[in-house]
């Protein structure tokens, strides 16, 4: 069973900052992965997919990389609206699809 | 715009029993897989199950196996979701997410809340 671990759990910047979010699988999972941004109340939305792909209409301040076990989300320039919690996600696997436990960005 | 809209989420007694809908639109509805992901007051995200375009391949995440049915009716444009012996554990947002041809998950629904209460 692969499991996918994020850090920090809160990251607390402040506008106009760069952030670096992490995650990091049990084992290599080459690089399905994917990151989602979810807002309070609100569905979450794909950011990034195979590990460095930018979802469609996704603003290139949101990056993504690594592969094996290692990855990261980078925000380059914190807009207000992208505090938010963020999820990395393993593509079909066993078990399918899990999710990090999640990292919440939280204004500074 | 590709819409997801869920419905049958509701409170519910432990042992009983629930359907949930996802009716799509704007979209070929019969060339996607579609997920349902739930997730509890405060907590992340989970997977629950998945259903291939046609219908002809379905998995389940370990703690619904045996207890929830997934299916999908290509010609309403529509998924389901059959709970039985539902749980405490089983209480949260129940997303319906269309699978994207790379098998992550590109658009979501709003969602349908479950409640699992006596």
């Amino acid at each position: 069973e692969i499991v996918l671990t994020q850090s920090p759990a809160t990251l607390s910047l402040s506008p106009g900052e760069r952030a670096t979010l992490s995650c990091r699988a049990s084992q290599s999972i080459s690089s399905y992965l994917a990151w989602y941004q979810q807002k309070p109340g609100q569905a979450p939305r794909l950011l990034i997919y195979d590990a460095s792909n930018r979802a469609t209409g996704i603003p290139a301040r949101f990056s993504g990389s690594g592969s094996g076990t290692d990855f990261t989300l980078s925000i380059g320039t914190l807009e207000p609206e992208d505090f938010a919690v963020y999820y990395c996600q393993l593509r079909r696997h066993w078990p399918p699809y899990t999710f990090g436990q999640g990292t919440k960005l939280e204004i500074k | 715009q590709v819409q997801l809209v869920e419905s049958g989420g509701g409170v519910v007694q432990p042992g009983r029993s629930l359907r949930l809908s996802c009716a799509a639109s704007a979209f070929t509805f019969s060339s996607y897989a579609l997920h349902w992901v739930r997730q509890a007051p405060g907590k992340g995200l989970e997977w629950v199950a998945v259903i291939s375009y046609d219908g002809n391949y379905k998995d389940y995440a370990d703690s619904v196996k045996g207890r929830f049915t997934i299916s999908r009716d290509n010609s309403r444009n529509t998924m389901f979701l059959h709970m039985v012996s539902l749980r405490a554990d089983d209480t949260g947002v129940y997303f319906c997410v269309r699978g994207n041809s790379y098998d992550y998950f590109d658009h979501w629904g709003q969602g349908t809340l479950v409640t699992v209460s006596s």
